[in-house]
């Protein structure tokens, strides 16, 4: 299957400050790749789908201008969390998929980042 | 966003006993995939399943795509310690759509 990269595996930031989490696709074109965030003992919930060289579709209740979503190559997406807050400590997990590609590997997700925002 | 109806919601079972969860959609999948999460990781896919009445083992694992394309089940038969975790089932209708969750069943293995 593909192997998906994402870093850092865990932050702790300061309330107001920025931070940028990386997706990397290590073995082939991700041509899109999506971003969830998991909350303790709950599911995983969709947050965006970045499509390469487009802008990102946010869910709705996702604040666009708050979770900047870049996915400027076949091989690297990024999600950063801007001016966090306490509230988006989260478990946020990125996956992708690509054209071309075995079917399965459009299931394999990162390791996870784990923010605390404090 | 939608969720699936994933049961139970957590199983405590002792050691060497088979393991069944089930999970339905008001929807129609194309695919249905099971996944296994363990603390602070991010979810590995188990099986995946991708005609309808499919059925597919992965070792001890079993899982079934409904025929109706709404359900599909996993079981585990004679669990160990190492199956401990969340298992999560998801949907997907097609190409590059994301997948939708269910809330996952939380197994607890007692030796």
């Amino acid at each position: 299957g593909a192997v998906v990269s994402q870093h850092p595996s865990w932050v702790i930031c300061k309330s107001g400050t920025s931070v940028k989490i990386e997706c990397r696709s290590l073995d082939f074109q991700a041509t899109t790749m999506f971003w969830y965030r998991q909350f303790p003992k709950q599911s995983l919930m969709l947050m965006a789908t970045s499509n390469e060289g487009s802008k990102a579709t946010y869910e709705q209740g996702v604040e666009k201008d708050k979770f900047l979503i870049n996915h400027a190559s076949l091989t690297l997406s990024t999600l950063t969390v801007t001016s966090a807050h306490p509230e988006d400590s989260s478990f946020y997990i990125c996956s992708v998929t690509g054209a071309g590609a075995r079917d399965n590997y459009g299931y394999t997700f990162g390791s996870g980042t784990r923010l605390t925002v404090v | 966003g939608q969720q699936l109806n994933q049961s139970p919601q957590s199983m405590f079972i002792q050691e060497g006993e088979d393991v069944s969860m089930n999970c339905t959609s008001s929807s129609i999948f194309n695919t249905w995939l099971w996944y296994k999460q363990d603390p602070g990781e991010g979810p590995v896919l188990l099986i995946a399943l991708y005609k309808a009445g499919e059925l597919t083992s992965n070792g001890r694992l079993t899982a079934q795509f409904g025929i109706t394309r709404k359900d599909s089940f996993l079981n585990i038969s004679a669990s160990i310690p190492s199956d401990v975790g969340i298992y999560f089932c998801a949907g997907r209708w097609s190409g590059n759509t994301p997948l939708v969750f269910g809330k996952g069943t939380r197994l607890s293995v007692i030796a």
